[in-house]
């Protein structure tokens, strides 16, 4: 069965500090990742999404980076973190248009 | 521009309760349309996925409908349990581009014993 996990689970980062987060998919091959930020009040918001490695589309202009070394790695990236950074990081993978969507458990990250 | 809005924002009731979710959406080119459920602090659980070209999809106690042509869906939960209780999101997932999903503001559901 497939599975999706993201780490760590939170996160609380000084303002300019870097960031890395990560997410792998087990259990499938070439599939489609995405990840998506929750604030709070604003509902889910897409900031990336990848149909294969090194491909990269972003939804949003903002400080975050994507990157997708392997098939089902995807890596979520800031040089220097700011404030409004803060919220509810999730990643997520699917195999096409016609299949479900799956979730991972999420990153809080708090920006102080 | 896809817009997808969920009524009510909160919703509180008995436990044993059927009760319905609302989702509706502007743009009716989608692939399909998927039901999820939030826990506080947690990810998202898929409840249901249901196809542009179907009407409805059971699962348990759970039947999520769908009238692409009006831009409407809904989830009818019967028999609920204060288990239930939890933030239910509905997503469509556009035509063409990145097929991404498009999500609403949720429902927050408690289930009263």
């Amino acid at each position: 069965s497939q599975t999706i996990h993201q780490w760590p689970a939170t996160l609380v980062q000084p303002v300019g500090s870097p960031l890395s987060l990560e997410c792998t998919v087990e259990g499938t091959s070439n599939p489609n990742l995405y990840w998506y930020r929750q604030a709070a009040g604003r509902g889910l918001q897409l900031l990336f999404y990848s149909v294969g490695i090194g491909q990269i589309s972003s939804e949003v202009p903002q400080n975050l980076s994507a990157s997708r070394p392997q098939d089902r790695q995807f890596i979520l990236s800031s040089k220097k973190l700011l404030l409004s950074d803060s919220g509810f990081y999730l990643c997520a993978w699917g195999k096409g248009a016609n299949t479900e969507a799956f979730f991972g458990q999420g990153t809080r990250l708090t920006v102080v | 521009k896809q817009e997808v809005t969920q009524i009510p924002a909160a919703l509180s009731v008995p436990e044993g309760e059927n009760l319905v979710l609302n989702c509706s959406f502007t743009d009716s080119a989608i692939y399909n349309l998927q039901w999820f459920r939030q826990d506080p602090g947690k990810g998202l659980t898929s409840l249901l996925l249901i196809q542009s070209s179907q009407r409805e999809q059971t699962s348990g106690r759970l039947n999520a409908s769908l009238d692409k042509s009006s831009g409407r869906s809904t989830l009818y939960i019967a028999a609920s349990q204060p288990g239930d209780s939890a933030t239910y999101l509905c997503a469509v997932r556009r035509a063409g581009g990145a097929q991404k999903l498009v999500f609403g503001q949720g429902t927050r559901l408690t289930i009263n014993p």
